[in-house]
C-alpha cells in the first residue's frame, strides 16, 4: 500500500504567476483534501473533493481551485499569486467504510511567492 | 463553527520527564479529536485520535490524551519524553459529519533537552 505522494517538493514563483500542485492520493481512497500550512500556524482547510467532485470549502477565494481525476490523483491550482500564498501545502486523503475518519497526510509543496 | 485552541505555543522539558501539551475546542455540536505531530520538514503524521467510547486515548509513540467534555478539552500526555520527541504538535477537530474537514490548533513546538 503507498502512502500520499506530492510534487514538487518545492517550488518558487514570482506575484501574479500560476501555479499547479499535485496529490497521489493513498491506493484505495477517494477522498482528498487540501490544506494550506503558513509558516508558524497550522494547517487551514482549503477544499475537498470526494469522487471527482468539490464537496467542501474552506475560507479560500476563486483562485484557488482543484481537479481529482477517476485515479483519484488530485491536483490544487492557484492563479494570480500573492506574497501571502507563500506556505507548504499539503494535501491529505482518506478511504470509506472504517478509515474514513482518518486523514493521511503527504509530505507537502513548500510554495515560495517572490 | 469549531475551533481549536492550543494554550502553549512552546514547551521546553528536559530528557526523561513527562509533558502534557494543552489542547481546548469548541463547537455546538459532536466533533471529533486528532492530535498529529510534525517533524521538520514533513507532513502530519497522526499520533491519536478519539471518535468515541474510552476518554483515554492511546498512540503511537507512548502518547495519550484524555477526553474531558465538560472541560471541552483534548490535553495530550507522555510520562517520560525522548529527544526524538522533539517536534510541533497539532491539535485538530472535525465535525461528526460526512465532510470530515479538520479545523487545526495553531500548535505547540515541543522541545526535548538532554
Amino acid at each position: 500500500e503507498t502512502g500520499v505522494t506530492q510534487s514538487p517538493t518545492h517550488l518558487i514563483k514570482t506575484r501574479g504567476q500560476q501555479v499547479t500542485l499535485r496529490c497521489s492520493s493513498q491506493s484505495g481512497h477517494n477522498t482528498v483534501s487540501w490544506y494550506q500550512q503558513a509558516l508558524g500556524q497550522g494547517p487551514q482547510f482549503i477544499f475537498q473533493y470526494y469522487r471527482e467532485e468539490e464537496n467542501g470549502r474552506g475560507n479560500f477565494p476563486p483562485r484557488f481551485s482543484g481537479l481529482q481525476f477517476p485515479n483519484y490523483s488530485s491536483e490544487l491550482n492557484v492563479n494570480a499569486l500573492e506574497l501571502d500564498d507563500s506556505a507548504l501545502y499539503l494535501c491529505a486523503s482518506r478511504g470509506t467504510a472504517g478509515g474514513r475518519n482518518e486523514q493521511f497526510f503527504g509530505p507537502g509543496t513548500r510554495l515560495t511567492v517572490l | 463553527a469549531q475551533s481549536v485552541t492550543q494554550l502553549d505555543s512552546q514547551v521546553p522539558v528536559f530528557e526523561e520527564a513527562p509533558v502534557e501539551l494543552r489542547c481546548n475546542y469548541s463547537s455546538s455540536v459532536s466533533v471529533y479529536l486528532f492530535w498529529y505531530v510534525q517533524y521538520p520538514n514533513q507532513g502530519l503524521q497522526l499520533l491519536l485520535k478519539y471518535l468515541s467510547g474510552s476518554t483515554l486515548v492511546k498512540g503511537i509513540n507512548g502518547f495519550e490524551a484524555e477526553f474531558n467534555k465538560s472541560q471541552t478539552s483534548f490535553h495530550l500526555r507522555k510520562p517520560s519524553v525522548h529527544i526524538s520527541d522533539t517536534a510541533e504538535y497539532f491539535c485538530a477537530v472535525s465535525l461528526d459529519t460526512g465532510r470530515r474537514a479538520l479545523t487545526f490548533g495553531s500548535g505547540t513546538r515541543l522541545q526535548v533537552q538532554p
